[in-house]
């Protein structure tokens, strides 16, 4: 079974700061990693994705991710982080079993301060 | 601009009326999905469409009823709701193939409220 561990439901950051967002995942299969963010009253939307070719992916909005399968870790980090980014990000797996099945960490909801 | 269209945004419902949710994309995936999202808490899966036939229903009640009627349609069908029900409905399609890696699309979601 697959799972996704958010450490940290909510992180506060002031405009300009390093972002660290970091979750943990377990699979018995090399898997599919993915961080998605969701604003207000919207769908969720995929920022980057890893899929076993290069373990530091970069996505858009100037957030990038590495995966480290010693540490069984995909942690999100954004050198300076603006006040769009505040927003609810969600990591995820997912394996295909005849139509994907996406599991979803819990979120953590990123606070901007000016 | 989400290239998954759900329709309506908003619905209001009683107990026992019938209503609709739909769900329309045109990026030629053939997985379509339901998800139900509560607040401040992450999408849980529903269900799974694959080539337009229903591969995963995560044991969801039978109130909810889905339904694929082509590879670019899906709609989630409700009947006697509860209010604990009431969550944002979010539609997501993705390529079907093994050989992709499952990234989802998603609508913007139809937000569903039951008296």
């Amino acid at each position: 079974a697959q799972s996704v561990t958010q450490l940290g439901s909510h992180v506060s950051v002031s405009e300009g700061a390093l972002v660290l967002l970091r979750c943990n995942y377990s699979s018995s299969v090399p898997p599919y990693l993915f961080w998605y963010v969701q604003y207000p009253n919207q769908g969720l939307q995929l920022l980057l994705k890893y899929t076993s070719a290069a373990t530091l992916v970069k996505g858009i909005n100037g957030f990038e991710a590495e995966f480290k399968k010693s540490e069984t870790s995909f942690h999100l980090t954004k050198p300076s982080a603006h006040m769009s980014d505040a927003a609810e990000y969600f990591c995820a797996v997912s394996t295909n079993t005849g139509g994907f099945k996406t599991i979803f960490g819990a979120g953590t909801r990123l606070f901007v301060k000016a | 601009d989400t290239e998954v269209t759900q329709t309506p945004k908003h619905l209001v419902m009683g107990m026992t009326n019938k209503k609709s949710l739909k769900c329309e994309q045109h990026m030629g995936h053939r997985a379509m999905y339901w998800y139900k999202q509560k607040a401040k808490k992450p999408p849980e899966l529903m269900f799974v469409y694959s080539y337009e036939k229903l591969s995963i229903n995560e044991s969801v009640p039978s109130r909810f009823s889905p339904e694929c009627p082509n590879s670019s349609l899906l709609n989630l069908h409700l009947h006697a709701l509860q209010p604990e029900d009431s969550a944002l409905y979010l539609c997501a399609s993705s390529q079907a193939r093994r050989s992709n890696t499952g990234e989802l699309f998603f609508g913007e979601g139809s937000r569903l409220t039951v008296l």
